[in-house]
């Protein structure tokens, strides 16, 4: 069955820390991968998305997310976080069809 | 920039109410979805909905649910008899394209069934 894994279920970190979220994806086939943030009081925001090509895909706001096929993985990298990237971040993926599939969501709180 | 939106942000309800979750997607989108985050747990897929009907829903998305287009720019979610267990954040979305298009969310519905 199709399905999207998150490790980490809350990550603190202090400003100017690196950050790695990380995303494992269970799909046949050819997958599209997305992660979204959900700042607090907000909606749902795409950050990034990975459909094919260069399996290194840059984002908005200083995020990156590399796709490495042989380790089924789409880990969200920042190199340095500010206390605004306090949020809740999700994986999601899918195959053609329209259906995401999200991952349980990783909590990130940066401290001043 | 367009924007999906959604009301009511909160909607308490009696079990056994019907309530009706409402969505405006984006203008040109022509894709819409329904999922729905119980407190605690993932963000699940309900329904998505294309050309005027369903096209993919979910073993969530029971006889109990429903979807229309009444017009051209609203997209409901209709839960005919509420149970407790429907308590959850509700967003809906929309996407211009098949697969390889983004899906814009909404701000979400808190339903609290009581």
């Amino acid at each position: 069955a199709q399905s999207v894994s998150q490790h980490n279920h809350h990550v603190i970190l202090s400003e100017a820390a690196s950050l790695e979220l990380g995303c494992n994806y269970s799909y046949g086939g050819t997958v599209n991968l997305f992660w979204y943030v959900q700042y607090p009081g907000q909606h749902l925001q795409l950050l990034l998305k990975y459909f094919s090509g260069d399996p290194l895909v840059k984002g908005i706001k200083g995020f990156e997310a590399e796709f490495i096929k042989s380790k089924f993985s789409f880990n969200l990298r920042k190199p340095s976080v500010q206390w605004s990237d306090t949020a809740e971040y999700f994986c999601a993926g899918n195959t053609g069809f329209q259906k995401l599939v999200f991952g349980t969501g990783t909590r990130l709180l940066v401290s001043p | 920039e367009p924007e999906v939106t959604q009301t009511p942000s909160h909607q308490v309800t009696q079990m056994g109410q019907e309530v009706i979750l409402r969505c405006v997607p984006i203008s040109n989108h022509l894709y819409f979805y329904w999922y729905r985050q119980i407190l605690g747990q993932k963000v699940e897929f309900l329904v998505s909905f294309y050309n005027n009907e369903i096209s993919e829903k979910s073993e969530i998305f029971d006889d109990q649910f429903s979807v229309e287009r009444p017009d051209g720019s609203n997209f409901t979610l209709k839960i005919r008899s509420t149970k407790l267990e429907d308590s959850a954040m509700y967003f809906c979305a929309s996407s211009e394209i098949q697969l390889t298009d983004t899906q814009y969310f909404g701000p979400g519905t808190r339903l609290t069934v009581l």
